[in-house]
């Protein structure tokens, strides 16, 4: 089935400092890669949805100058934490959407705890 | 745009029981309705999904409920067992291809032995 990796699973980096996100779809092609963070004890709130070879549509209220994010193929995204500060340590987790009809890509990455010290 | 509401926020039940979770949406739109279990620390995994234009689905000890008029949808867990504690939350979505989630606050289920 589907497989989606997701790296790093967690990172610790200095206030000021850029830190890099990738997801991979393993098996199949992700034409649709969606971002989310989740705040500890709370849900998982969408920041963007990314589709290969295109700009990202950002959810309101997330910088698009602070979350970069890069869906260059079929099978990676990435999103970078610019000039992180310790108020984005979150739990950052990629989703890969489907294609056409099947149920593919409703399978998360592992997550990335981000740690902004 | 869709707002999905889930209850209880914690849950306890005795190994065993039953644990129903409830969830509403807004938009009379969305098509499909997945669950998911989160373990801490780990990514949320896939249990059950439910599709508009059925009204249940079971699958072993785990069934979902739908009922499209009303807008809810529940999860229905039969003979609990301690491994079931965790974090599960719902979400609603306009299609399962290509489509984002909007997720529920969540529930955490505690099943006390």
């Amino acid at each position: 089935g589907a497989v989606v990796s997701q790296h790093p699973s967690w990172v610790i980096c200095k206030s000021g400092t850029s830190v890099k996100i990738e997801c991979r779809s393993l098996d199949f092609q992700a034409t649709t890669m969606f971002w989310y963070r989740q705040f500890p004890k709370q849900s998982l709130m969408l920041m963007a949805t990314s589709n290969e070879g295109s700009k990202a549509t950002y959810e309101q209220g997330v910088e698009k100058d602070k979350f970069l994010i890069n869906h260059a193929s079929l099978t990676l995204s990435t999103l970078t934490v610019t000039s992180a500060h310790p108020e984005d340590s979150s739990f950052y987790i990629c989703s890969a959407g489907g294609q056409g009809g099947q149920n593919y890509g409703y399978t998360f990455g592992s997550g990335t705890r981000l740690t902004v010290v | 745009g869709e707002n999905v509401e889930q209850h209880p926020s914690t849950l306890s039940v005795q190994e065993g029981d039953s644990a129903v979770i409830k969830c509403t949406y807004s938009d009379s739109a969305s098509n499909y309705f997945p669950w998911y279990k989160q373990e801490l620390g780990k990514r949320p995994q896939l249990i059950i999904d439910i599709r508009s234009n059925v009204g249940e689905k079971k699958d072993q000890r785990i069934a979902v409920t739908l009922n499209k008029t009303a807008k809810h949808f529940s999860l229905h867990i039969t003979e609990t067992q301690p491994e079931d504690s965790a974090v599960y939350f719902c979400a609603a979505s306009k299609g399962w291809s290509g489509q984002n989630f909007v997720f529920g606050p969540g529930t955490r289920l505690s099943v006390l032995p």
